[in-house]
């Protein structure tokens, strides 16, 4: 089975513009996370959407948003970019949101990488 | 903000234990241990979690002290392919608690 894919690859944009980044979860999986990875930090959560309502939210302004759509892919959308969004940004996947006590494994894919410039 | 602290870097012969330490001496008692790590151009991989008990699956094995404030990861015959930084994470078992990464630890497997 394929795992989580994310497209494009890799990108550039210039300050200013915006972005829409893709995620297709596993088949099966109805949660969507999103993190952003700055050179030589680890993973920066952004947003977690669970049948296509927001579930949570990370300390990231509000040029960053993002939606589920019915079959469970998402997409992530920056406007404004600025230099500071260089990054690599990662979708992870898991089966249901699950709930206090109830966790799930989140896989992820193998990312974004945006170059701002 | 990360609640662990972790060695920057570690490296280990092949086919020997890699050990790799976590200390979180702030963890609530209602939070577990859990441990990702990173290959290059590659997403985060889940490796194992436990609250309190010693933990072992076909990856690697998670000791965790009695009182709770530090642990470690022990991959028990490292192997090149296990290069990577690894991520110690404290968090409640709930799939609405985000993963929160520290800086975690480079871990080379050297031959």
């Amino acid at each position: 089975d394929a795992g989580v894919t994310q497209s494009p690859t890799h990108l550039i944009k210039t300050r200013g513009q915006h972005v829409t980044l893709r995620c297709s979860p596993i088949s099966g999986h109805k949660s969507v996370s999103w993190y952003q990875q700055v050179l030589g930090q680890g993973p920066q959560f952004i947003f977690q959407y669970y049948e296509k309502e927001e579930r949570g939210r990370g300390n990231f302004p509000d040029r960053f948003s993002a939606r589920q759509f019915p079959n469970y892919s998402s997409e992530l959308n920056v406007n404004a970019l600025l230099l500071g969004d260089s990054a690599l940004y990662l979708c992870a996947s898991s089966l249901s949101a699950g709930g206090i006590g109830i966790d799930y494994e989140q896989y992820f894919g193998p990312g974004t990488r945006l170059t701002v410039t | 903000d990360a609640k662990t602290t972790q060695p920057p870097s570690m490296d280990c012969a092949e086919g020997r234990a890699a050990n790799l330490p976590c200390n979180h001496s702030t963890i609530s008692g209602n939070e577990y241990v859990y441990w990702y790590r990173q290959i290059h151009s590659q997403g985060p991989q889940y490796i194992i979690h436990g609250l309190k008990n010693n933990e072992t699956n076909e990856m690697a094995s998670l000791i965790i002290t009695e009182d709770r404030k530090s642990s470690t990861l022990i991959l028990p015959h490292a192997t090149l392919r296990d290069t990577a930084v690894y991520y110690c994470i404290v968090r409640v078992l709930s799939g609405n608690t985000p993963l929160v990464f520290g800086k975690g630890t480079r871990l080379s497997v050297i031959a």
